[in-house]
């Protein structure tokens, strides 16, 4: 089945610490997109990547960072410069940019 | 200036009735559009896109666009409970950015 798989569904970021979602894609998709939702709200844009080796910051980037060493994978670090991570975060992909994003399933990240 | 502007409701229709959904977008750059459909705790789902002025429907949904307007708005007929979600409107911005508004949550009563 061709997706986009989230790992871990939720995961919990003890004050200081560095945390990695991972974003895993199989479609062949070139453009790829991390989002944050804070509950009630509509996405955030925090970074994206058009192609391989390639990323640009979305309008929430402070706090986060990103790899796009494969076309398949697009990890997403939340450092302890972000001081407010507790959000829903959401990965997504596209064949090409501003074409249609499909989702994965999600990470709830919460704060001990 | 917001990117865009939508209603976040909750909007409340009877089953059976038609839910009209809204929104405006600030970048006349866009040419692409969507609608997605989100239920609580999941990840948004796509319900339909369309590129060009004017209507295009797919079953009990029609997404209409105005550009000129900047406006984008989407129709559910026959609405179910079923259909009780949050809708997002989307479209590619400038840079490739892609945007999202921030959500009509739409309530279906039996």
């Amino acid at each position: 089945d061709g997706g986009i798989t989230q790992s871990p569904k939720y995961l919990f970021r003890k004050e200081g610490q560095n945390v990695t979602l991972s974003c895993e894609q199989n479609l062949n998709h070139d453009a790829m997109y991390w989002y944050r939702q804070d509950p009630g709200q509509g996405l955030r844009l925090i970074y994206y990547s058009q192609i391989v080796n390639d990323f640009q910051k979305g309008d929430i980037a402070e706090g986060y960072s990103v790899s796009r060493e494969k076309k398949e994978s697009f990890p997403l670090t939340v450092t302890s410069a972000q001081k407010n991570p507790t959000a829903f975060y959401l990965c997504a992909s596209s064949i090409q940019a501003n074409e249609k994003l499909f989702f994965g399933s999600g990470t709830q990240l919460s704060v001990l | 200036q917001k990117e865009v502007e939508q209603n976040s409701g909750p909007l409340s229709v009877p089953e059976g009735a038609i839910a009209s959904l809204n929104c405006t977008y600030s970048d006349r750059g866009s040419q692409s559009f969507f609608w997605y459909r989100q239920y609580s705790g999941k990840s948004p789902e796509l319900i339909m896109s369309i590129y060009s002025n004017g209507d295009k429907e797919d079953g009990r949904f029609t997404a209409q666009l105005n550009k000129a307007s900047q406006y984008v708005s989407l129709l559910i007929r026959d609405s179910q409970p079923s259909d009780s979600a949050t809708y997002l409107c989307a479209w590619g911005g400038s840079f490739n950015k892609f945007y999202f508004g921030s959500g009509t949550k739409l309530n279906v009563k039996p």
